[in-house]
């Protein structure tokens, strides 16, 4: 699986747009790019996950370029209960392994 | 619906002492993992299943083994507890290979004394 680099730590204001940034350079062409979230010392969640295109649900946005090679999670409306550690995953296709690795992720911190 | 149930919450363990930490899925998914959680860390995976009857090793396997009997449980055993085993333990399952959304369990928090 490709490895991915994430800023460490990002703070936002509540009411405000959250947009954290994840490089993965040496993604291949059947990987997709993963967000999940791990709020104090609960079990992660899963957010939102995309291949090319850019992919929207309830909780969030996911854009990613067009060379694939970066791509930025969107809270739309920050609330302070989006303060989490948010990670992002790249992986092998919907028939890939289940060997799914997790860094350190950015530690997302809302501010009223 | 439960969906990802661990048990215990929390454990202290002796040097050397065996154990196992329960997991189980009430969502008939095929593939259930066990990752740990050291502070400052990411999670690393441990072992994984794809079905019953079926385990493989993830990153961290040492010290630790699985069995796949049924869809629903997958635990993970011990078997001589070392104090670099202190950790938070989650299990995760999914549905097959369409789904990939990963379902996590509330995770164990071990000490190993």
């Amino acid at each position: 699986d490709a490895k991915t680099t994430q800023p460490t730590s990002m703070d936002c204001a509540e009411g405000r747009a959250a947009n954290l940034p994840c490089n993965h350079s040496t993604i291949s062409g059947n990987e997709y790019v993963y967000w999940y979230r791990q709020i104090h010392s609960q079990g992660p969640q899963y957010i939102i996950h995309g291949l090319k295109n850019n992919e929207t649900n309830e909780m969030a946005s996911l854009i990613i370029t067009e060379d694939r090679k970066s791509s930025t999670l969107i809270l739309p409306h920050a609330t302070l209960r989006d303060t989490a550690v948010y990670y992002c995953i790249v992986r092998g296709g919907p028939f890939g392994n289940e060997k799914l690795t997790f860094g350190t992720g950015t530690r997302l911190t809302i501010i009223p | 619906n439960a969906g990802v149930t661990q048990t215990p919450k929390f454990q202290v363990l002796k040097t050397g002492q065996s154990m196992t930490l329960q997991c189980a899925q009430d969502m008939n998914h095929e593939y259930m993992s066990w990752y740990r959680q050291d502070p400052g860390m990411g999670l690393r995976l441990i072992h994984y299943s794809v079905g019953a009857g079926i385990t493989d090793q993830g990153e961290v396997p040492n010290g630790y083994n699985v069995s796949r009997s049924t869809t629903e449980d997958f635990p993970l055993r011990l078997l001589s507890a070392a104090p670099s085993q202190t950790s938070v333990y989650f299990c995760a399952s999914r549905q097959g290979r369409r789904n990939e959304k990963l379902f996590f369990g509330s995770g164990t928090q071990l000490s190993v004394l």
